[in-house]
């Protein structure tokens, strides 16, 4: 089942702009991750945040959590049009079974 | 390292016709593979996980005796789906975690690039 959700579904912006993607959940978490897809392609790892953790960063990529508000937000800075993908956020199931449930993703379309 | 692979990457088949999607994890032991679908514009929707050596554990309305699912090696699972429709036509990706991490809250997967299923 998908436990997340994602907002905006779509998202259309100028390259060299921020973007900003929000993701939701409803359980407890040990981690939240996130994950970029191109059309038609697999999934490719961003970035993993620990649930004791509030921020973290990589390259243009920044992560926030906030487990008491049950949300994470994605934020990509300076986008270029190669960022045009799909990305979603998923969580582990609280079940430890390693099982990941998946947000429904947030399109990003970056313009040049 | 921790690549893995899918094949097909594409697939066309005739309704009513059986079709075998196998996913490797090439440099790596994966005791646990998972398996996906995903329709156009939608998220991945988990089907079962597979364990190497037992049986699948299906997700809640996935047809087990329609999508079998075989982990006979830890480095490869495959899924065969039966007697396929155009219903079936999807996207499905698998994944697979590394059987040498130990980490209890460290849930890293690593996915394949995917079969595009097409019955016509």
């Amino acid at each position: 089942s998908q436990q997340g959700e994602e907002d905006p579904q779509a998202l259309s912006i100028q390259e060299g702009e921020n973007a900003t993607m929000n993701c939701s959940y409803k359980t407890s978490i040990n981690n939240l991750q996130w994950y970029r897809q191109n059309s038609g392609r697999g999934l490719v790892h961003l970035i993993l945040i620990r649930s004791n953790e509030r921020e973290k960063h990589s390259g243009r990529l920044r992560v926030t959590l906030d487990t008491s508000k049950k949300s994470s937000s994605l934020l990509i800075t300076a986008s270029r049009a190669a960022d045009t993908a799909s990305y979603f956020c998923a969580t582990d199931d609280p079940g430890n079974t390693g099982k990941l449930i998946f947000g429904q993703g947030t399109t990003l379309q970056v313009k040049p | 390292g921790a690549v893995v692979s899918q094949h097909p990457s594409w697939v066309i088949c005739k309704s009513g016709t059986s079709v075998k999607i196998e996913c490797r994890s090439l440099d790596f032991q994966a005791t646990t593979m998972f398996w996906y679908r995903q329709f156009p514009k939608q998220s991945l929707m988990l089907m079962a996980t597979s364990n190497e050596g037992s049986k699948a554990t299906y997700e809640q309305g996935v047809e087990k005796d329609k999508f079998l699912i075989n982990h006979a090696s830890l480095t490869l699972s495959t899924l065969t789906v039966t007697s396929a429709h155009p219903e079936d036509s999807s996207f499905y990706i698998c994944s697979a975690r590394d059987g040498k991490l130990r980490t209890l809250t460290y849930n890293e997967q690593f996915f394949g690039p995917g079969t595009r299923l097409t019955v016509l």
